[in-house]
């Protein structure tokens, strides 16, 4: 597509919930990434792939949060049992694969707008 | 862990003025990148920075690599409207980027 896209744009559960987010990156990117941002705030690194492999995922706050990106396109995040806390922008940014793949920049998407009651 | 840190954390500006806003990390950085996320928007990048200090131009924009690669600041001459919004600097390690809380920036027109 002509850019990372991001479903949904917003979403509102209540607590104890599962929710899945969905990330569309750019099509002839191999690595994508995701970030938490709160408010006033910077992204806060989640995971990444390159592909389908998952190398680093340290950035998940729990054991709650997991990823896939199974064919190496389109991702999903999901959160179980959500709290309170986990509202936040989620946002999702892909990048090409170079020589060196931490010299290229991210193209970020719209972000999902998560809200826990 | 890396950090970086940017300051100052909101910047008030005057129309047609110029500012400064910096980055600085913990760590040596093998690069640094600039984007910039606009109220409501998504962060897009702007620059990235590699060589030990690198100075680059994007018209109004000046964007600088410390001698140490451990900061970096970005100056803006003739501030205007279109400014508005935040800066983020970040840092790799390898395919992860660490981004700093961000200058916001506004104008007084």
């Amino acid at each position: 597509g002509a850019g990372v896209s991001q479903s949904p744009r917003y979403k509102v559960t209540k607590r104890g919930q599962d929710v899945t987010l969905r990330c569309d990156p750019i099509s002839s990117h191999a690595t994508l990434y995701w970030y938490q941002q709160a408010l006033g705030q910077g992204p806060e690194f989640l995971t990444y792939f390159n592909y389908e492999a998952q190398p680093d995922k340290s950035g998940l706050p729990s054991d709650r949060f997991s990823a896939e990106r199974p064919e190496g396109s389109i991702s999903t995040l999901t959160i179980q049992r959500t709290e309170q806390r986990d509202s936040a922008m989620y946002r999702c940014a892909s990048s090409p694969t170079g020589t060196g793949g931490f010299y290229n920049e991210q193209f970020f998407g719209p972000g999902t707008r998560l809200t826990v009651l | 862990g890396q950090q970086v840190m940017q300051i100052p954390q909101y910047q008030h500006v005057q129309e047609g003025e110029d500012f400064t806003t910096y980055c600085n990390s913990s760590t040596t950085l093998s690069n640094i990148q600039w984007y910039k996320q606009r109220p409501g928007g998504h962060p897009v990048f702007l620059i990235q920075l590699v060589k030990s200090g690198e100075v680059k131009k994007q018209k109004r924009l000046t964007f600088q690599f410390g001698e140490a690669k451990k900061n970096s600041s970005l100056h803006i001459t003739a501030t205007q409207t279109t400014d508005v919004g935040t800066y983020f600097c970040a840092g790799p390690t390898g395919y992860k980027l660490s981004f700093g809380a961000g200058t916001t920036v506004t104008v007084r027109a």
